[in-house]
């Protein structure tokens, strides 16, 4: 139980283009999901943290405008990074609360974004 | 401010037993977690504690010391497979998880 997908697991882009990245809990519903960037060799960084049909509170740093979160419903959360720079190149990756574990936070598999 | 504070990277020998440690400070506290992350993956979970004590779980165990702010993960009869970066985390009073900046743990034959 507690799985959480992405989707897509990598994408390649061009700069200035959008690109979506969707993130499901498949057997639980989610309270709560975060998204967090990783650069190579640096640790997880929250970027914000979104509640099922309320904005997405944004870490400081972090431009709500450029990272667009949309939590519709309890197992869908989707970040969308628009107009995408070659400095947007990163891991991204959604973890999911909710379940019977209102603590623990399950972790998707990330998804890799270049952009050239 | 909050804090969490890990080694950097440690060596250990295929076969040995390695103790990470972990020390932190933040606004409140619901339990520390220990995420295992292999290069280009996304962290898995190994343990969570909220009560001071030992937790067992196969090869691994974690430790918490809430009035020393203090944790540890033990790894035992290390495997080759066990090298990467272990994370810890503290979920704080508005349950974020705070985390470490990770150790890199290097396994040699």
């Amino acid at each position: 139980g507690a799985v959480v997908s992405q989707h897509p697991s990598w994408v390649i882009c061009k700069s200035g283009t959008s690109v979506k990245i969707e993130c499901r809990s498949l057997d639980f519903q989610a309270t709560t999901m975060f998204w967090y960037r990783q650069f190579p060799k640096q640790s997880l960084m929250l970027m914000a943290t979104s509640n099922e049909g309320s904005k997405a509170t944004y870490e400081q740093g972090v431009e709500k405008d450029k990272f667009l979160i949309n939590h519709a419903s309890l197992t869908l959360s989707t970040l969308t990074v628009t107009s995408a720079h070659p400095e947007d190149s990163s891991f991204y990756i959604c973890s999911a609360r909710g379940g019977t574990s209102d603590n623990e936070q399950f972790f998707g598999p990330g998804t890799r974004l270049t952009v050239l | 401010g909050q804090n969490i504070d890990q080694p950097t990277e440690m060596t250990a020998t295929e076969g040995a037993i390695v103790q990470i440690n972990c020390t932190y400070q933040t606004s409140g506290f619901n339990g520390l977690f220990w995420y295992q992350q292999h290069a280009g993956e996304a962290p898995t979970f190994l343990s969570y504690n909220v009560l001071d004590g030992l937790e067992e779980k196969g090869r691994f165990s974690s430790f918490l010391s809430r009035s020393k702010g203090y944790s540890y993960l033990l790894l035992k009869e290390l495997q080759m497979k066990d090298s990467a970066s272990y994370l810890c985390a503290v979920s704080n009073g508005n349950y974020q998880l705070i985390w470490g900046a990770g150790t890199k743990l290097i396994i040699k034959p």
